[in-house]
């Protein structure tokens, strides 16, 4: 299976700053790639998919790139309810998988 | 819009089955293309993929849990069901059930139920 690895695990910052997120696949993901935020006893909610474009109704803070086999997701100016989890997940090749995580947390 | 809603027993035995229920509504579970799908989260970790069944009754599940899992859809409740045998501690987590597209992934979710494996 398709091992995904985020980091880093925990990024502190202050709202107004930028977030830089990474995830790393152990083998060519092919673009099919997607992020997903989620809050305190929330489901996970989809942010990005296909590597770079935003889910309806997503704000354009947040973007997705991709380098290889790393991904990148970006908030480029920190609100305070996108402090949160974030997940990567494939779709690639089955079983999908899950990254670990990346806790956005405030500085 | 749709909306996933989970429903079972909170608590289950050792070595039991846990069954969980998600009903759909909002739109119909035998629409061509939707993989549905349990997730689950163990406490204060990440995501695991359980597997999918289709409308048709044909399923795909994560190696990593195959020998205990089956899942099962009734199309005339617009629902879909996980029994995840033989259970134990290692098996208390949120489960989640989720819609998966292949081009827009998991994009509707239920709230989660917390199922806790205890004698």
């Amino acid at each position: 299976e398709i091992v995904l690895t985020q980091s880093p695990a925990t990024l502190s910052l202050s709202p107004g700053e930028r977030a830089t997120l990474s995830c790393r696949a152990s083998q060519s993901v092919s673009s099919y790639l997607a992020w997903y935020q989620q809050r305190p006893g929330q489901a996970p909610r989809l942010l990005i998919y296909d590597a770079s474009i935003r889910a309806t109704g997503i704000p354009a803070r947040f973007s997705g790139s991709e380098s290889g086999t790393d991904y990148i997701l970006t908030i480029s100016s920190l609100e305070p309810e996108d402090f949160a989890v974030y997940y990567c997940q494939q779709r690639n090749s089955w079983p999908l998988t899950f990254g670990g995580g990346t806790r956005v947390e405030i500085k | 819009q749709v909306q996933l809603q989970e429903s079972g027993p909170g608590l289950v035995r050792p070595a039991q089955t846990l069954s969980l229920t998600c009903t759909v509504s909002g739109g119909s579970i035998s629409t061509s293309g939707y993989y549905w799908s349990w997730i689950r989260q163990h406490p204060g970790k990440g995501l695991e993929w359980i597997g999918y069944i289709f409308h048709s009754g044909n399923t795909y599940y994560n190696p990593s849990l195959k020998s205990r899992v089956t899942m099962s859809v009734d199309t005339s409740k617009n629902q879909f069901s996980l029994r995840l045998s033989s259970v134990t501690a290692a098996d208390t987590a949120v489960y989640y059930c989720a819609r998966f597209v292949t081009t827009i992934y998991f994009d509707y979710w239920g709230q989660g139920t917390v199922v806790t494996v205890s004698s």
